[in-house]
């Protein structure tokens, strides 16, 4: 399974941008670029989704490099409520799918 | 539309008790998907399920049984309850691969 690594933490500031990286050098062709994020201890909100090509919703952007060996969600214009801690998941695309989560980087959003 | 719901959402067991957590989905989802999280760690992936009467270990599935027999069910049981077992438990749901997982909010599980 294709392994991700992010950052432990990082810190932003009230209405910047939050640019959050992720490395998944192992990471296979068809296999996608998941981000969800954890409020305290709700269940994952997912964020966006992408496999070749940068992906924008409301929430955010994702920008996938050419080689898909690392990505970077970009949370525009981020608010405090945007504290959360950010997982990059390269999804399986058998074994049912599944999602495998790492450690995640806790973001903090300051005044 | 519920999404995915989870029960109980809180339960306190005592070591060698045995119960069943259950996660319902009213999105017609083929995919099912358990998880727990300890403090301060990610999710780990117990059991799974790709279809109904279907499924599968994940990473963790040492002491939980799962089944599904309802498409729109996925069952996780404990058949005797261990401390370790202490944890937070994520139910999830997908159409399947390349579409989003939804999760539901979660049921604290506390062995004493």
């Amino acid at each position: 399974d294709a392994k991700t690594t992010q950052p432990p933490s990082m810190d932003c500031a009230e209405g910047r941008a939050a640019n959050l990286p992720c490395n998944h050098s192992t990471i296979s062709g068809n296999e996608y670029v998941y981000w969800y994020r954890q409020i305290h201890s709700q269940g994952p909100q997912y964020i966006i989704h992408g496999l070749k090509n940068n992906e924008t919703n409301e929430m955010a952007s994702l920008i996938i490099t050419e080689d898909r060996k690392s990505s970077t969600l970009i949370l525009p214009h981020a608010t405090l409520r945007d504290t959360a801690v950010y997982y990059c998941i390269v999804r399986v695309d058998n074994q049912g799918g599944k999602l495998i989560f790492g450690q995640g980087t806790e973001l903090s959003v300051k005044p | 539309n519920a999404g995915v719901t989870q029960t109980p959402k809180f339960r306190v067991l005592k070591t060698g008790q045995s119960m069943t957590l259950l996660c319902a989905q009213d999105m017609n989802h083929e995919y099912m998907y358990w998880y727990r999280q300890d403090p301060g760690m990610g999710l780990r992936l117990i059991h799974y399920s790709v279809g109904e009467g279907t499924t599968a270990k994940g990473e963790v599935p040492d002491g939980y049984n799962v089944s599904r027999l309802k498409k729109q069910n996925f069952l996780l049981g404990l058949e005797s309850a261990a401390p370790s077992q202490t944890s937070v438990y994520f139910c999830a749901s997908s159409r399947g691969p390349g579409n989003t997982i939804y999760f539901g909010e979660g049921s604290w599980l506390t062995v004493v």
